[in-house]
This record gives structure tokens, C-alpha cells and sequence, in this order.
């Protein structure tokens, strides 16, 4: 099926450096979503996409995340300056429209992220 | 806010017996919110296994089913024989609408055993 690719698969970082998560949707999707799940902890939804703006963000999404998709390429989550609490794994999903109907999520599988 | 409540793994079970996961919820702003479960199979991303979007009702897939019941906000997930290919982490989830995203619960981690 329908694959959301995500890159890296595994990032460490020392705090207060720049990281950039990149996911690579499946084609012809136009909603982006970042969750991040703590170990031992939900996955909570961090922010949705479309259109090029940020849609909805939660209050988990500190001022220290962006999000962007230049000109069709990568999703991007940038964290800068990384904090200790931003160790987690970060899911990107994707969809076609409107899942809570006719459509559904695609997940990628992780990237995860460990701030020292 | 939004809450998902299910059964604390790790759940071990042997092949053929029945499974059931619990999965209770709860949604502040409307009152029959959509509700899924998805999977997570070993080696492998997060993918849906089946959503029920209208209250009553029963969603089903690879032999897994769940009802929408609004009376006890409950969406329990069950299979009558297991396969020990369902050796997976199980998420029971709802969403009020595609902006906002989904809310999880912790998962349920399920080991079949032949």
C-alpha cells in the first residue's frame, strides 16, 4: 500500500542544537500531520498541515517547531533550539482529504530523536 | 480534553483463542466522534485496521471486529481465533475532525503464541 517515508530513522543531537525531521508523503496527499510519542506515553498530534500553513497545532507544537513543505518536496519539522523534553519518536502522516470519512491516515514509521 | 482509555498490555495469548482488547473514550466536543483502530506490526509503520464512523455500528477487518457503542463510549477490539501473525501493538484512537488529528491511546501490546 501507500508508503509515508520518513528520514532519519534515528537522529542524536546535543541540546540546544537545530534538527530537521523530513518526511516524504504519499503522492498526491494535501494534509500533513507530526505526532510525537515519549517513551511509555501516548502518541499525541502535534500539528496538521495543508495548503502550505499550519491548519491546527497543539500545545505540545512550542514556538520552537516549524513546519514546511518547499515547493512539494520534504514535510519538514524543525525543532530549533532542541530541549532535553524533545527526545521522542515524531510520526508524519499523510491523506488524501478528509479521513474521518472516506479517507484514512498513512503513518511513516519514526523517526526517532534523542537530544543530549 | 480528548481521552482513549484501553487495556494495559503486554496481552499474551495462545493461537486460536479469542482476544479482546478494551478501549473506552472520551470527546469534548461533540458527541459521537469517529473511532479506529490501527496497528503496528513488527518492523512496521502505524496502519489502519478498521474505523467505525457512525455510532451503532460494527467496523471489521482480517477477522478483528469492533462496535461504536455510545452508550458506554466503549469500542472494544475482538478476533474469536487469533493467528500468531497478529503479534502486533494495537491503538484504539478517535478523531472529531481530519484538522485536529487523532487522539491515542497507550497501546496494547499482543503476543500469540503457536
Amino acid at each position: 500500500g501507500p508508503k509515508v517515508l520518513q528520514i532519519p530513522s534515528h537522529q542524536i543531537i546535543d541540546m540546544g542544537q537545530m534538527v530537521t525531521l523530513n518526511c516524504d508523503p504519499v503522492s498526491n496527499h494535501l494534509y500533513f500531520y507530526w505526532y510525537k510519542q515519549i517513551l511509555g506515553q501516548q502518541m499525541e498530534f502535534l500539528v496538521n498541515f495543508y495548503n502550505g500553513k499550519v491548519m491546527e497545532k497543539s500545545k505540545l507544537f512550542k514556538d520552537q517547531f516549524s513546519v514546511e513543505r518547499p515547493d512539494g518536496s520534504y514535510f519538514t519539522l524543525k525543532i530549533q533550539p532542541t530541549a532535553l523534553e524533545d527526545s521522542a519518536v515524531y510520526f508524519c502522516a499523510s491523506s488524501h482529504g478528509d479521513w474521518g470519512n472516506t479517507g484514512q491516515l498513512y503513518f511513516g514509521e519514526g523517526s526517532k530523536l534523542t537530544v543530549l | 480534553g480528548d481521552s482513549v482509555t484501553q487495556t494495559e498490555g503486554p496481552v499474551t495469548v495462545s493461537e486460536s483463542e479469542s482476544l479482546i482488547i478494551n478501549c473506552t473514550y472520551s470527546a469534548t466536543s461533540i458527541a459521537y466522534p469517529n473511532l479506529f483502530w490501527y496497528v503496528r506490526y513488527p518492523g512496521e509503520g502505524l496502519q489502519l485496521l478498521l474505523k467505525v464512523i457512525t455510532a451503532g455500528q460494527k467496523g471489521s477487518s482480517r477477522g478483528f471486529e469492533a462496535t461504536y457503542n455510545k452508550e458506554t463510549t466503549s469500542f472494544h477490539l475482538q478476533k474469536a481465533s487469533v493467528q500468531e501473525s497478529d503479534s502486533a501493538v494495537y491503538y484504539c484512537a478517535l478523531g472529531e475532525n481530519y484538522a485536529q488529528g487523532l487522539t491515542f491511546g497507550l497501546g496494547t501490546r499482543v503476543s500469540v503464541f503457536p
